[in-house]
């Protein structure tokens, strides 16, 4: 298996703009996630599903940020609009048994909102 | 609430000495603890973890960590550190049955030569 594999790697955009990170987690897993990583606040959850169901999304920031998962091989988070705070990098990770046996990570995405 | 704190962001070693990572957490129920290194520009990955049973766990890369409950810790050692550990570790819990996967603020680990 190729891993999670996250899309695009590096994304820059202009503040008010809608950006929309991609995920494809492992196949047969049934639980994912996506992180937000910083300087200031380290990893921080936004929101993760299982079996395509968002559980928990205490996470997320605020309503500018939604995620979404039609299927069990693909996840979206989307900001609409974008602000220069929300530069970071966005990581999904996927996992078997709802995170208890092992996570597995993306590459990440590391987004730039000027 | 803060569930798992890392003592340190930034530990310092010699290559050759003992790395011991500081990590608690709080919790009311038995909790799945793990830790995970983070190597530049890279996602995560898992050094080890404790679920059930014996309390002394051995990871990859010859680290290991030991679940103390009445301290409610679960250091990360190695006995003699290698320039290839110089990374940034985590410490993370699950706190319930529904998976919420948390982890601490990080500790980033340099090794001198």
């Amino acid at each position: 298996d190729a891993g999670v594999i996250q899309s695009p790697r590096h994304e820059v955009t202009e503040m008010g703009q809608e950006v929309t990170l991609r995920c494809k987690p492992i196949s047969g897993h049934n639980s994912l996630f996506w992180y937000r990583q910083t300087m200031m606040r380290g990893l921080e959850l936004l929101i993760y599903f299982n079996n395509n169901v968002p559980i928990d999304d205490s996470g997320m920031p605020e309503d500018r940020f939604s995620a979404k998962m039609p299927n069990a091989s693909f996840s979206t988070l989307k900001i609409q609009p974008s602000e220069p705070r929300d530069s970071a990098v966005y990581f999904c990770a996927s996992s078997l048994d709802r995170g208890f046996t092992e996570a597995f990570f993306g590459q990440g995405t590391r987004l730039t909102v000027v | 609430a803060q569930s798992v704190t890392q003592l340190g962001s930034h530990v310092s070693v010699s290559e050759g000495a003992l790395v011991l990572l500081r990590c608690n957490y709080s919790s009311s129920v038995p909790p799945y603890l793990f830790w995970y290194v983070q190597y530049p520009n890279q996602g995560l990955q898992l050094l080890l973890k404790y679920t059930t049973g014996a309390t002394l766990v051995k990871g990859i890369n010859g680290f290991e960590a030991e679940f103390k409950k009445s301290e409610t810790s679960f250091h990360l050692t190695k006995p003699s550190a290698h320039m290839s550990d110089a990374a940034e570790y985590f410490c993370a819990v699950i706190l319930n049955q529904g998976g919420k996967l948390i982890f601490g603020q990080g500790t980033e680990l340099s090794v001198k030569p």
